[in-house]
């Protein structure tokens, strides 16, 4: 299994830009999540998905949307893109919330923007 | 709200020496999950705990669950130098929310 699969893995966007981060597992997991790191930090939580068509805020959600058509994929969106984007963004999944079972993280897409 | 306290933020030790990292709640959690994260990589989940006081170990590496399931710390015996890295709690609230520390970052000296 891929597991959770991030494209890109590194972006430079230009201020005012606008890009889509891509997001897909194969695990039939039904929660999703996006989080940010930034340098020496924890992970902030953007949004979240609970299963196709539902989606949530998290922590840090202004300047981000994001969909759920699919159990695969969970697509972040980022609409003039600012300094202040400029992170590590991590997509994750987990099957259930109730289980033993932790968050499967992608490998990430590092995203500067000037 | 609530927070999710880890400390040390930094730790330096010399390759077989022990280290200890400790996560505090304001609130009481349902559980709480460890997570590595190696520098330039994704965080990779090592354990859930569940029960008031519980204590797992995964060879060198201990974990423990406080009685009133407001903290928890992680313990590696003898670190060596694949040790190193960002070791993370998150921890489960009442309201089903999840709440990462900001982690502590693991230096190994040869």
């Amino acid at each position: 299994n891929a597991g959770v699969t991030q494209t890109p893995k590194f972006r430079i966007l230009k201020i005012g830009q606008s890009m889509t981060l891509q997001c897909t597992q194969d695990m039939n997991h039904n929660y999703m999540y996006w989080y940010r790191q930034d340098p020496g930090m924890g992970l902030k939580l953007i949004y979240y998905s609970v299963g196709a068509g539902i989606t949530d805020k998290g922590e840090v959600p202004n300047g981000y949307n994001v969909s759920r058509s699919t159990t695969e994929d969970f697509p972040l969106r980022l609409e003039l893109a600012a300094p202040s984007q400029t992170s590590v963004y991590f997509c994750a999944s987990r099957l259930t919330t109730g289980g033993g079972d932790g968050y499967t993280f992608g490998s990430g897409t590092r995203l500067t923007v000037v | 709200g609530q927070q999710v306290m880890q400390i040390p933020q930094y730790q330096h030790v010399q390759e077989g020496e022990d280290f200890t990292t400790y996560c505090n709640s304001s609130t009481t959690l349902s559980n709480i999950q460890w997570y590595k994260q190696r520098p330039g990589g994704h965080p990779v989940f090592l354990i859930q705990l569940v029960k008031s006081g519980e204590v797992k170990k995964q060879k060198r590496l201990t974990f423990q669950f406080g009685e009133a399931k407001k903290n928890s710390s992680l313990h590696i015996t003898a670190t060596q130098t694949t040790d190193v890295g960002t070791y993370f709690c998150a921890g489960r609230n009442r309201d089903d929310k999840i709440i990462f520390g900001k982690g502590t970052r693991l230096h190994i000296l040869p």
